[in-house]
């Protein structure tokens, strides 16, 4: 069974910095074809995606946010952290962890798999 | 402001079919990227539930179709029933914005 969990904090002050974990197991991200990644939502608002980290450690990042976003994954690779500095009260949201799985070119891929989110709140 | 474009709502009877459409342009699904449909119940994280453009993952009924034309892209579900009420976002990827996981703003499917 493929599960992914986050965790991190639900209160944050503006200008700090989130630190965010996505746990997951059944998989490995050191498999060809495979990238885990995040992706938030403001409350009643659409979907936006942040963040990957793909098998080969190749990463990418939302263009609007990538000064302030930072993707690793541990030695192990069965967790894979986002930082994001300078939090702002528009930054409240639930973060998704989310596994991004296709074959073929990476441009096609889609996220098969979604962590149950976790909601955070910016404010003082 | 979302890079792909839905119909904020949508609406049908049990039984009916509905149709939510999601437009793009020559920079993402246009330029032959593949589209994808994720379904969000309320209260819970979003579904993959259709993907490549017309294919469905395990255990997803067949009302739920999808197809691409051009730079625009549709979800079909046929013979609607009560839980399929939910909101429904396409993704595809776009190359003018350094490689972006770009979303639609979603289409709120309201069963009458």
């Amino acid at each position: 069974q493929i599960t992914l969990k986050e965790s991190g904090p639900t209160l944050v002050k503006p200008t700090q910095t989130l630190t965010l974990t996505c746990t997951f197991s059944g998989f490995s991200l050191s498999s060809h074809g495979v990238g885990v990644g995040w992706i938030r939502q403001p409350p009643g608002k659409a979907l936006e995606w942040l963040a990957l980290i793909y098998w080969d450690d190749d990463k990418r990042y939302s263009p609007s946010l990538k000064s302030r976003l930072t993707i690793t994954t541990d030695a192990s690779k069965n967790q894979v952290v986002l930082a994001m500095t300078n939090l702002d009260p528009v930054d409240t949201a639930t973060y998704y962890c989310v596994r991004l799985y296709g074959s073929g070119n990476y441009e096609h891929w889609y996220f098969d798999l979604w962590g149950r989110g976790t909601l955070v709140t910016v404010s003082s | 402001q979302s890079v792909l474009t839905q119909p904020p709502s949508v609406s049908g009877a049990p039984g009916q079919r509905v149709t939510i459409s999601c437009t793009g342009s020559s920079s993402n699904i246009g330029a032959g990227f593949d589209v994808h449909w994720y379904q969000q119940l309320p209260g819970t994280a979003p579904k993959l539930l259709i993907y490549a453009n017309r294919n469905r993952p395990s255990g997803v009924p067949d009302r739920f179709s999808g197809s691409k034309s051009g730079t625009s892209a549709s979800l079909v579900i046929t013979g609607l029933q009560a839980e399929d009420e939910a909101d429904y976002y396409c993704q595809s990827y776009d190359n003018s914005l350094s490689g972006s996981r770009v979303f639609g703003g979603g289409t709120k499917l309201t069963v009458l």
